[in-house]
């Protein structure tokens, strides 16, 4: 079946504009996460979704960022006003959940954001 | 919170067998995973341990002790294809979230 869909591939945007990128997670699959990998660098959480449940934000690094998960499928992570230092690959991944909430995580390819 | 250490970077020749130790902190744990990551490519699931011992599965093999909180992969019979990056991951709980942490990942070179 289709794995986890991310789009854009890749976004260049100027400093201060507003981006958006999107996951479409595997269907049947009620748990969300976005990750931020920096070049060379490790996984860094941003948002957890599980089913209709208040998502675990904890890792979003400022106010600038913002995600929303719709239907509990698709979901769109917001940058206000990028800077410099939010360039970096974007990472979206999903698993069953739920009950199944220790099953592994299937990652998206990925967006890379270049802000310039 | 919770902190995962693991190697930056290791090299390792064909055909030989090669280990990346992890260790972690965390608050409540819920076992540890390991992630491959290719150049330019998703980080693809290896391998979880939930209970002490060993798990195989083919070339891999991972290792954990709760005791210790430590962990390792073990790579076997390495082939050129096993360059990639290699992550831990463990699963912690709060406030009914069941998020995974991962380390900052070993950059494995296999080299002829």
């Amino acid at each position: 079946g289709a794995g986890v869909s991310q789009s854009p591939s890749n976004k260049v945007t100027e400093k201060g504009k507003d981006v958006e990128l999107r996951c479409d997670p595997i269907s049947g699959h009620t748990a969300l996460y976005w990750y931020r990998q920096s070049l060379g660098q490790g996984l860094e959480f941003l948002i957890y979704f599980q089913g209709n449940s208040a998502p675990d934000k904890s890792g979003l690094p400022s106010d600038r960022f913002s995600a929303e998960r719709t239907g509990g499928s698709v979901s769109t992570l917001t940058i206000q006003r990028t800077q410099q230092e939010d360039s970096a690959v974007y990472l979206c991944a999903s698993s069953l959940g739920g009950a199944d909430w220790n099953s592994p995580l299937h990652f998206g390819n990925g967006t890379r954001l270049t802000v310039t | 919170g919770q902190s995962l250490e693991q190697p930056s970077e290791v090299t390792a020749v064909e055909g030989a067998i090669v280990q990346i130790n992890c260790t972690y902190q965390t608050s409540g744990f819920y076992g540890l995973s390991w992630y491959q990551q290719h150049d330019g490519g998703a980080p693809t699931f290896l391998s979880y341990n939930a209970l002490d011992g060993l798990e195989e599965t083919g070339r891999f093999s991972s290792f954990l002790s709760r005791s210790d909180s430590y962990g390792y992969l073990l790579l076997q019979e390495l082939q050129m294809k096993d360059s990639a990056s290699y992550f831990c991951a463990v699963r912690t709980s709060g406030a009914g979230s069941y998020q995974l942490t991962f380390g900052k990942g070993t950059k494995l070179s296999v080299i002829p």
